[in-house]
């Protein structure tokens, strides 16, 4: 089953932050992060696994609520190279038996 | 070092013809997967292989099939192509299951 995503879009400034989320009703093994530039091929951002702990690199992190199924994006101090489309892409067991299901994805938009 | 090499990238065909489409990976990957990309759908899953000579159903299988006769390779084939199937087509490969995946360039396939 689809992950649900949210913001479907968010316009922001450069060097605000903003949040994006990726809910699932399934239990979850991990969340996948990826971004996809128009016209380009999704490119990886991060994982967050079962039990493990919020990721992050540069101003861009993550965490993941397993209580909830439940992951978060966070874009710190927004620059312009952070616009496109954000996915999650989530797996039911580890080991990549499933494959990943990928949200709808957030159109993020970052004006100067 | 290429990556994740898509063939063709552009292509335009009549309902009922049939294609293949060819990723290649040069990174001794295992796992390679195929998606579909449709406007507020994002990725969805059509096949997936674990290793060489093995395949596996995604979300959206119908009208398409696969083979990876080659550990490099990954072939998605259509025997009638229909409107639907119009679509931007993405081939993936990992390491293993759950790790990272690398995209390709993308195909831009239209069935007229």
């Amino acid at each position: 089953q689809q992950p649900v995503q949210s913001p479907q879009a968010v316009i922001l400034r450069e060097g605000e932050d903003a949040v994006i989320n990726c809910s699932s009703s399934k239990a979850l093994y991990s969340v996948h992060w990826y971004r996809q530039k128009h016209g380009e091929a999704p490119v990886f951002l991060m994982i967050l696994l079962k039990g493990g702990e919020q990721k992050g690199h540069e101003k861009i992190s993550a965490s993941f609520n397993e209580k909830k199924q439940q992951s978060s994006l966070y874009l710190t101090a927004s620059q312009l190279s952070y616009s496109g489309t954000y996915f999650c892409g989530t797996e039911r067991s580890g080991g990549g038996a499933d494959g990943l299901t990928f949200g709808k994805g957030t159109h993020l938009i970052i004006q100067p | 070092n290429a990556g994740v090499t898509q063939t063709p990238k552009f292509r335009v065909l009549k309902t009922g013809q049939s294609m293949t489409l060819l990723c290649a990976q040069d990174m001794n990957h295992e796992y390679m997967y195929w998606y579909r990309q449709d406007p507020g759908m994002g990725l969805r899953l059509i096949h997936y292989s674990v290793g060489e000579g093995t395949t596996a159903k995604g979300e959206v299988p119908d009208g398409y099939n696969v083979s990876r006769l080659k550990k490099q390779n990954f072939l998605l084939g259509l025997e009638s192509a229909a409107p639907s199937q119009t679509s931007v087509y993405f081939c993936a490969s990992s390491y293993w299951g759950g790790q990272p995946q690398h995209f390709g360039d993308g195909t831009r396939l239209s069935i007229l």
